[in-house]
């Protein structure tokens, strides 16, 4: 069966610290990727999605970047992290293959920025 | 420019009776919507889909409706039970196929005993 690991569970980083979030899928190949932040208000907006290793697509400009060094693994970084960049990180996959297949999310990362 | 929108933030259902969610969106090319329900601190599951060429899909004691001159679409519980608290987020996915799948902001379900 296929599982998603997204770590940490939670973050407490200073402005202007660095920022490195990991997610990595188990139990199938070439998925589609995705993070999501939920913030206060804004329901689930998406950030960064990928639909192979090395692909990514920016929904949101801001401060964060995403890699897909591998492809089951996507990675979220920020060089100099900000307040705003404070919530509820959550990473996603579902099948580029079957159509329409829906999201699977991890648990997630709180990251609170002071 | 939010293209889906839950325009309820909360809700409050005595227990037992029909829980009515409701999700509206701005782009006729959406061909795809979904629920997801979120508890605290956990990523969202999904509860139920329904393509665009139906009007109707039923899971168990979900039901979604999709009107799409109204561009409105409706998540029924019944009947609605404690563990049905949680946050539902709406989502919608193009027609385009570029794999972007674009929620609403979500509505607090409260299921008072």
């Amino acid at each position: 069966s296929q599982t998603i690991h997204q770590w940490p569970a939670t973050l407490v980083q200073p402005v202007g610290s660095p920022l490195s979030l990991e997610c990595t899928v188990e139990g199938t190949s070439n998925p589609n990727l995705y993070w999501y932040r939920q913030a206060a208000g804004r329901g689930l907006q998406l950030l960064f999605y990928s639909v192979g290793i090395g692909q990514i697509s920016s929904e949101v400009p801001q401060n964060l970047s995403a890699s897909r060094p591998q492809d089951r693994q996507f990675i979220l970084s920020s060089k100099k992290l900000l307040l705003s960049d404070s919530g509820f990180y959550l990473c996603a996959w579902n099948s580029g293959v079957v159509y329409n297949s829906p999201l699977h999310f991890g648990n997630g990362t709180r990251l609170t920025v002071t | 420019d939010q293209q889906v929108k839950q325009n309820s933030p909360s809700l409050s259902v005595q227990e037992g009776r029909i829980s009515i969610l409701n999700c509206d969106y701005t782009n006729s090319m959406f061909d795809y919507f979904l629920w997801y329900k979120k508890y605290p601190a956990e990523g969202p599951t999904f509860l139920i889909s329904i393509s665009s060429i139906k009007d109707k899909n039923e899971d168990g004691r979900f039901t979604v409706f999709l009107n799409k001159s109204a561009k409105h679409l409706s998540l029924h519980i019944v009947p609605s039970q404690p563990g049905d608290s949680a946050v539902y987020f709406c989502a919608a996915t193009l027609v385009n196929r570029d794999d972007k799948i674009i929620f609403g902001k979500g509505t607090r379900l409260h299921i008072l005993p």
